[in-house]
């Protein structure tokens, strides 16, 4: 069983470029969640693809966009960084939240860095 | 609003002692809890979860203790090992799609 993958592992950018996010879930889940944590801080729910549709969303602008694909990978966008949006950018997934209440299994994240 | 947090920010125990890690949520909808354990560097890795129906819940050398009626979550590492170093998370949900963290409590192995 392979478990939750996030491409790259580090990024830098500088302010006002886009940037794109991978994350392939775990074998037989289809649904993803993205999570923004902060230095020193809690995880911070971003939004959450089912069905590669958006399932919720947390307070975040709409510069933060994402997609799911058939396979149930998933790319987290965010366009016009911000100095802010330096952080860890982790990927969640896990079976469908309609079928009960489901343990997340979390990637090791993109360390995302805007200078 | 929901609000997940930690009394503690930093623990700091002996090896071989037992840890107790602390959580107050304010959501009474709430009905699962999680704990994660994240080392540096690493996503946030499950420790041990309790629902909503439950009181105690126990693993090996963990356990967690939920008391409903002041909205607190307890997370006790038996015979804490130099491993067990890291940030330890709550997060509580109410069976929607949004886990809510708290913002953590680093516990720090003395030898």
């Amino acid at each position: 069983e392979t478990g939750v993958t996030q491409s790259p592992t580090h990024l830098i950018k500088t302010r006002g470029q886009q940037v794109t996010l991978r994350c392939s879930s775990q074998s037989g889940h289809n649904t993803v969640s993205w999570y923004q944590q902060a230095l020193g801080q809690g995880p911070q729910f971003i939004f959450q693809y089912y069905r590669e549709e958006e399932n919720g969303r947390g307070n975040f602008p709409p510069r933060f966009s994402g997609l799911q694909f058939p396979n149930y990978s998933s790319e987290l966008n965010v366009n016009a960084l911000e100095l802010d949006d330096s952080a860890l950018y982790l990927c969640a997934s896990s079976l469908s939240f309609l079928a009960g209440i489901n343990e997340q299994f979390f990637g090791p994240g993109t360390r995302l860095t805007v200078l | 609003g929901e609000s997940v947090g930690l009394h503690l920010p930093t623990l700091s125990v002996q090896e071989g002692d037992n840890s107790i890690i602390n959580c107050a949520y304010s959501n009474s909808a709430s009905d699962y809890f999680i704990w994660y354990k994240q080392e540096s560097g690493k996503g946030p890795q499950f420790i041990i979860d309790i629902r909503s129906n439950m009181d105690k819940r126990q693993g090996q050398r963990v356990t967690v203790l939920l008391n409903k009626t002041v909205k607190h979550l307890s997370l006790q590492i038996a015979a804490t090992q130099p491993g067990d170093s890291a940030v330890y998370f709550c997060a509580e949900t109410s069976g929607t799609y949004k886990y809510i963290f708290g913002t953590g409590t680093r516990l720090k192995v003395l030898a």
